[in-house]
């Protein structure tokens, strides 16, 4: 079946280290998303990408870094540098924004 | 720049009634689209139906409808015959004209009684 696969389902990070959330879809879907969602929020978009190589920040970028080497990939990195990632992560594809799958998300939490 | 409001934070609502979830909607944009997601407490996002700005009838699928009112810049959700299984987060989403993201609103908590 396809679908949208992220690992793990939870996460926890020290201080100072960074972690790298998987996504893995084998829908053939050119673009893929990642969003946070706080307790209780919406969803807020991180970075997306629409094609292999490229990638472009969305309202909350800073502390995030992406790379897209393959169409099936897009692996978030919470680095350091954000400095309150406890949150869910999901993750999304869509092929020309006519319909999202969305993973089962990923649960961060620091300790 | 596309903005969502979703101004009910929770509603609580008896087995078997109908139930309205309000989404208002900002844009500049001639063409857009216009989601519903429903999201249980294990995180995942379902999706339950669409409209785009062109389309001339109210989208429906099986028990939800889409109450498209485009000079209000409203798209309010309707389910029917309410289930104990509808409880869940409901989140409304737009995505704009040349756009492939999706900006979603605050959602709103839908707790159905028995």
């Amino acid at each position: 079946d396809g679908g949208i696969t992220q690992s793990p389902k939870y996460l926890f990070r020290k201080e100072g280290q960074n972690v790298t959330l998987s996504c893995e879809q084998n829908l053939n879907h050119d673009a893929m998303y990642w969003y946070r969602q706080d307790p209780g929020q919406g969803l807020r978009l991180i970075y997306y990408s629409q094609i292999v190589n490229d990638f472009q920040k969305g309202d909350i970028a800073e502390g995030y870094s992406v790379s897209r080497e393959k169409k099936e990939s897009f692996p978030l990195t919470v680095t350091s540098a954000q400095k309150n990632p406890t949150a869910f992560y999901l993750c999304a594809s869509s092929m020309g924004g006519s319909g999202y799958t969305f993973g089962s998300g990923t649960r961060l939490t620091v300790v | 720049a596309q903005k969502i409001t979703q101004t009910q934070p929770g509603m609580f609502v008896q087995e078997k009634e109908a139930v309205t979830l309000d989404c208002t909607y900002d844009t500049s944009d001639q063409s857009y689209g216009l989601f519903w997601y429903k999201q249980p407490s294990s995180g995942e996002m379902i999706f339950l139906i669409y409209q785009g700005s062109y389309d001339e009838q109210n989208a429906t699928e099986g028990r939800y409808s889409l109450n498209f009112q485009k000079a209000r810049k409203s798209a309010n959700l309707v389910i029917s015959a309410s289930q104990l299984g509808d409880s869940a987060m409901y989140f409304c989403a737009m995505r704009g004209r040349g756009a492939q993201k999706l900006v979603f609103g605050q959602g709103t908590r839908l707790t159905i009684n028995p």
